[in-house]
């Protein structure tokens, strides 16, 4: 059981929208602690993709965007492409555990 | 470019210890905090602890009392020991690295190394 809720899977169709939901608590995401994302394809290590909830390093399309809000946070990728499906994680502090915490993953498939 | 590589054993007998070393090329490992995480197969990431490079630790409080992690700032390592393993401690382990400067609440972990499946049987 993950600290930080994430939706098992997604889907789209290229060219579409997708978002992806990052639920916690008030010891987390809505204590005001930073939210981050990471892509992971298939049989990789995570990569960084978001960091403090809507910074995309360099290198990462401006298709992926994060917003954050209260309690959750979200990750959203516009034009959906091929390379896009993979597995994203987000991840967080919690202040009760006194460390980062992550969701259980989400399988973005592209139809 | 830095980068992380995880060594160490792939497989571990259950009760015995498990002893992962990340070696980080490319930069040095001072001021960063270092962390190990893992993911069980066909499961999501879980945070194991981290040691900063002042030497002080924090690690996940369902794995504390197994779990210690150490530093070689001469080879720019960082290593994990986890006693008393069992099936459960089946996983890819990755070590990462934190973000410069940032304290640890607001850090993420950037780079990763490639992983290392570790499997726990007799």
């Amino acid at each position: 059981q993950s600290v930080l809720t994430q939706p098992p899977s997604v889907s789209g169709a290229p060219g579409q929208r997708v978002t992806i939901s990052c639920t916690g608590s008030g010891s987390n995401i809505g204590a005001g602690y930073d939210v981050h994302w990471y892509q992971q394809l298939p049989g990789t290590a995570p990569k960084l993709l978001i960091s403090g909830n809507s910074n995309r390093p360099s290198g990462v399309p401006d298709r992926f965007s994060g917003s954050k809000s209260g309690t959750s946070a979200s990750l959203a990728i516009t034009g959906l492409q091929a390379e896009d499906e993979a597995d994203y994680h987000c991840q967080s502090y919690d202040s009760r555990l006194r460390g980062w915490v992550f969701g259980g993953g989400t399988k973005l498939t592209v139809l | 470019q830095v980068r992380l590589q995880e060594s160490g054993p792939g497989l571990v007998k259950p009760s015995e210890t498990l002893s992962l070393t990340c070696t980080v090329s490319g930069d040095s490992i001072s001021s960063y905090y270092l962390s190990w995480i893992r993911q069980p197969p066909g499961k999501g990431l879980e945070w194991i602890g981290y040691i900063y490079s002042t030497g002080s630790t924090n690690y996940n409080p369902s794995l504390k009392s197994r779990v210690t992690m150490s530093l070689d700032t001469s080879k720019n390592q960082f290593s994990l020991r986890l006693t008393s393993v069992t099936a459960a401690d089946t996983a890819l382990y990755y070590c990462a690295r934190g973000h410069l400067g940032l304290p640890a609440a607001l850090n993420w972990f950037d780079p990763w190394g490639q992983g290392t499946l570790v499997t726990v049987s007799s």
